[in-house]
């Protein structure tokens, strides 16, 4: 059984950058990709882009290119999501979400960022 | 992209009582689609991928149908646990997209 931890909720400055890491485990780390979704409050979910960890490739949403950076460090099952210039509209939950099936069979617990002055 | 709608956005049913929630693409996705539920506070939970296909642990009251651009998520019978938000997502182009979900609320 994969299971996805999260880190904890973040507070940030517009403008400003974070990152939000995913720990996976229970499962081939190597073997499948690893997407992040997000979730504005109250609204539908945005998928953001996806990484190939053992090839080290990164896919984006255009909505996002060229502000969210996705990496992976397979010495220690974790995916990492950096999300850059931040705006208001950037508070969400971001979610890392992964599976075998066409899908997302797991997903993280949800990392809330808020972005305020 | 390919635009995802869902309708209704919220829908009232009684327990017991038969619900259905409707997904549109704005182009074809042959049957690449898959229902998530999702419940407040908690990361939404995969249901159905493909024609049919369920998801490890869901039960035989969650049924799809459709194809193309016009998909359905039927519950036979719906349980107090069912009461929840549904999202449908397209996997067949990049990127993937979700729909704006249908919250099933009591009625």
């Amino acid at each position: 059984q994969v299971q996805l931890v999260q880190s904890g909720a973040e507070v940030k400055k517009p403008g400003s950058s974070v990152k939000v890491s995913c720990k996976a485990s229970g499962g081939t780390f190597r073997s499948n990709t690893i997407s992040w979704v997000r979730q504005a409050p109250g609204q539908g979910l945005e998928w953001m882009g996806r990484i190939f960890p053992s090839l080290a490739i990164a896919n984006y949403a255009q909505n996002f290119q060229g502000r969210v950076t996705i990496t992976a460090d397979t010495s220690t099952n974790t995916a990492y999501m950096e999300l850059s210039s931040l705006k208001f509209a950037d508070t969400a939950v971001y979610y890392c979400a992964t599976g075998s099936s066409p899908g997302f069979d797991y997903w993280g617990q949800g990392t809330l960022v808020t972005v305020s002055s | 992209e390919i635009v995802m709608t869902q309708s209704p956005a919220t829908l009232s049913v009684s327990l017991g009582e038969r619900a259905t929630l409707s997904c549109r693409a704005s182009q074809s996705v042959s049957n690449n689609l898959a229902w998530y539920q999702q419940k407040p506070g908690q990361a939404p939970r995969l249901l159905i991928y493909g024609a049919s296909s369920r998801a490890t642990g869901v039960p035989a009251r969650f049924s799809v149908s459709g194809s193309g651009t016009e998909f359905t998520l039927t519950i036979s019978s719906l349980q107090s646990e069912d009461f929840a938000v549904y999202h449908c997502q397209q996997y067949n182009n990049w990127p993937l997209t979700f729909g704006g979900g249908t919250k099933v609320e009591i009625k």
